[in-house]
């Protein structure tokens, strides 16, 4: 059973667009993220989430908002989509209940999204 | 905020060969992960660590605290490690969590 997973594998939208990713972890983590690998192969985080505490990169812009159903699941979903935002989106969970964001627990990848906008 | 250098940028040997792959930082941090990415872009994480040394079958990272220094080494080398090797900083607080540096691009040829 794959740990974490993510649809779609590969998205093409138009700009303007509002499109959504999705991502489920089955390993009973209590930290979800959302990462992006953008051309140049260089990865940012973008969130946390964690007991309903979100924890953004302020750099992120605020068209995109992920969405936690429940503790397995964090979706992200972008609107008004830009030529910038097409890169690779991975997700990724850990146990990490501390609040850091990742920092000092092993992560478990999701396989990518490559998302392209037109 | 911290600043992450990996070396070498690119990295092509002969199969068998003992790699070293580097990453500094600069600022003092909590915790050191390696990640492997794979030519088909999925993630693994290899290890984590704050302190000393940690093996895997042919890897090894080591961590160096007041050098603010790792390394991450492949001994016996296969064509099968071709990858991108990404070090990941923890420095707790702020908003950017991790800070990643730009990868290693591994060849191992046959």
């Amino acid at each position: 059973d794959t740990a974490v997973s993510q649809t779609p594998k590969y998205l093409v939208t138009q700009m303007g667009n509002d499109k959504s990713i999705k991502c489920e972890q089955n390993l009973g983590h209590d930290t979800m993220y959302w990462y992006k690998q953008d051309s140049k192969k260089f990865l940012k985080i973008m969130f946390s989430y964690n007991n309903k505490e979100l924890i953004i990169n302020e750099t992120v812009p605020n068209r995109f908002s992920p969405k936690s159903p429940d503790k397995a699941h964090l979706n992200l979903h972008i609107n008004s989509l830009e030529l910038g935002d097409s890169a690779v989106y991975f997700c990724a969970s850990s146990q990490d209940p501390t609040r850091t964001r990742g920092g000092t627990d092993t992560q478990y990848f999701g396989p990518g999204t490559r998302l392209t906008v037109l | 905020k911290n600043e992450v250098e990996q070396s070498p940028q690119n990295l092509t040997a002969q199969e068998g060969e003992f790699i070293t792959i580097n990453c500094s930082y600069s600022v003092g941090i909590s915790a050191l992960h390696w990640l492997q990415q794979h030519p088909g872009g999925g993630i693994v994480s290899l290890f984590m660590l704050s302190s000393g040394k940690k093996k895997h079958g042919r890897l090894i990272a080591t961590i160096n605290i007041q050098e603010k220094h790792s390394s991450l080494h492949i001994t016996a080398s296969h064509p099968r490690d071709s990858a991108v090797y990404i070090c990941a900083v923890y420095s707790g607080g702020g908003a950017d969590g991790l800070t990643f540096g730009k990868g290693t691009h591994l060849i191992i040829q046959p």
